[in-house]
């Protein structure tokens, strides 16, 4: 199966920063999803983007299909945002079967 | 229902027991899936059910876990003689007819002492 590379592993910001999160992949993946998992355990679905840009508020994401990568950007962080961000996506062998990577996990301080 | 749902939000069994753990995925979705996290690791693919058949059953762990989903809705998850390692949070997902987007539920937390 395919392998997932989240970086960076913990990241601490001030309200307020930006970021970056990256997602590598070790093949091609048909399905790729960006998760955010909050204080409860909810997984919440952030994207689903297996190729190109998308917005949505102070979040968007690019996947680079061509080059086995995704990237997710936060903009003027807020406390809420903290969490576990997990990125997964699955191989043309399986249309369903996501694999996960072991998550970003997000702190932002006030 | 708005969502998958997960029933108990938590569980706490004693080693050698039998558990069930429950999933009411989101209306109209025909496609299931079962997945367990484990602490400070991404969620670990177990089975997926497309209708009331169990598609893919290779990532559970051993013949103490089996998951039925009879009239393709409601999915159990259970588990024999229960071990210690077997704790950890187990998620349900699901997917709409045409699309491979998973929705997970929040999960069940096991717990075996």
């Amino acid at each position: 199966g395919i392998q997932v590379e989240q970086s960076p592993p913990d990241l601490i910001l001030q309200e307020g920063a930006n970021s970056t999160l990256r997602c590598n992949f070790s093949d091609s993946v048909n399905n790729l999803q960006w998760f955010h998992q909050n204080p409860w355990g909810q997984l919440i679905n952030l994207f689903y983007i297996p190729s190109g840009t998308k917005q949505n508020g102070r979040l968007s994401a690019t996947t680079v299909a061509t080059e086995r990568y995704s990237l997710l950007y936060i903009s003027s962080s807020q406390t809420t945002d903290s969490g576990v961000y997990f990125c997964a996506g699955n191989s043309g062998g399986s249309n369903y079967k996501l694999t996960f990577g072991k998550g970003t996990l997000l702190t932002v301080n006030p | 229902g708005a969502g998958v749902s997960q029933t108990p939000s938590n569980k706490v069994t004693e080693k050698g027991k039998y558990v069930e753990l429950r999933c009411d995925p989101i209306s109209g979705h025909t496609a299931l899936y079962w997945y367990r996290q484990s602490l400070g690791q991404g969620p670990e693919f177990l089975i997926y059910f497309q209708g009331t058949g169990a598609a893919d059953d290779s990532g559970l762990p051993n013949d103490r876990f089996f998951a039925v989903r009879p009239e393709g809705s409601v999915s159990t998850l259970k588990i024999q003689r229960t071990e210690r390692g077997d704790s950890a949070v187990y998620l349900c997902a699901s997917s709409p007819v045409v699309g491979p987007e998973a929705f997970f539920g929040q999960g069940t937390r096991l717990t075996v002492v």
